[in-house]
């Protein structure tokens, strides 16, 4: 147990379909990310928000959007995916974001997109 | 473009071997993590070493960074079955403006251990 919990655990959906992942730490963290793990490729950054605030956005597509409501809580909001977007999704944290403490993952989301 | 990459990409060995995995990267740091993931989990966070430090240990687990070579080395002593899993090293970017600090992962070396 990391204290990020990641839901749901895993999620078909079609292409057409609207759907959302959640992400929530209780660390006391500012600093969380979206990553995207693929197989047979490393982890790529999606998204990182510092004190709730987007500082970055990984050239990633529009049918991706995240919100972080709150320094407790971060979504990403999927809509009209394509088969390839099938990875697991894992949300992470740290205490800052300058690199200097270690980052706490979830579980993460298996999504396949059908 | 990938900072850590980890060698070898697969390794397998019997218990009560040990394990070594070693980590490149290309620009300077000020720290290197190594982070575990069991098949279809999250990672877990193993060991930080700074810059400034040559060796550390924690467990059965021991870090090594030679910042001359810009690389980094995992040892796992006496493995275990339990120890199956894939080893990522990160490292966070010195670049500044919105890089600063992120975390960019290797592909892994996925060990495995035999009972």
């Amino acid at each position: 147990e990391t204290g990020v919990t990641q839901t749901p655990r895993h999620l078909v959906m079609g292409m057409t379909n609207k759907k959302s992942l959640k992400c929530e730490q209780h660390l006391g963290h500012n600093a969380m990310y979206w990553y995207k793990q693929s197989a047979k490729k490393p982890l790529e950054l999606m998204f990182v928000y510092n004190f709730k605030e987007q500082t970055e956005n990984n050239s990633v597509p529009s049918r991706f959007s995240p919100e972080c409501p709150n320094s407790s809580h971060l979504f990403l909001h999927l809509h009209t995916l394509q088969p390839e977007d099938s990875a697991l999704y894992l949300c992470a944290s740290s205490q800052n974001m300058g690199g200097n403490t270690e980052a706490f993952f979830g579980q993460g989301t298996r999504l396949t997109v059908v | 473009s990938q900072q850590g990459e980890e060698d070898p990409q697969a390794l397998s060995i019997q218990e009560g071997e040990n394990a070594t995995m070693n980590c490149s990267y290309k620009t300077s740091i000020n720290n290197l993590q190594w982070y575990r993931q069991n098949s279809g989990r999250g990672l877990v966070h193993l060991i930080l070493i700074r810059s400034n430090e040559r060796e550390k240990h924690s467990g059965r687990l021991r870090v090594t960074l030679d910042t001359s070579k810009k690389s980094s080395s995992l040892l796992i002593t006496a493995s275990r079955a339990a120890d199956t899993a894939s080893y990522f090293c990160a490292t966070p970017s010195s670049a500044g403006g919105t890089s600063y600090g992120k975390l960019t992962f290797g592909q892994g070396t996925i060990l495995t251990v035999h009972p």
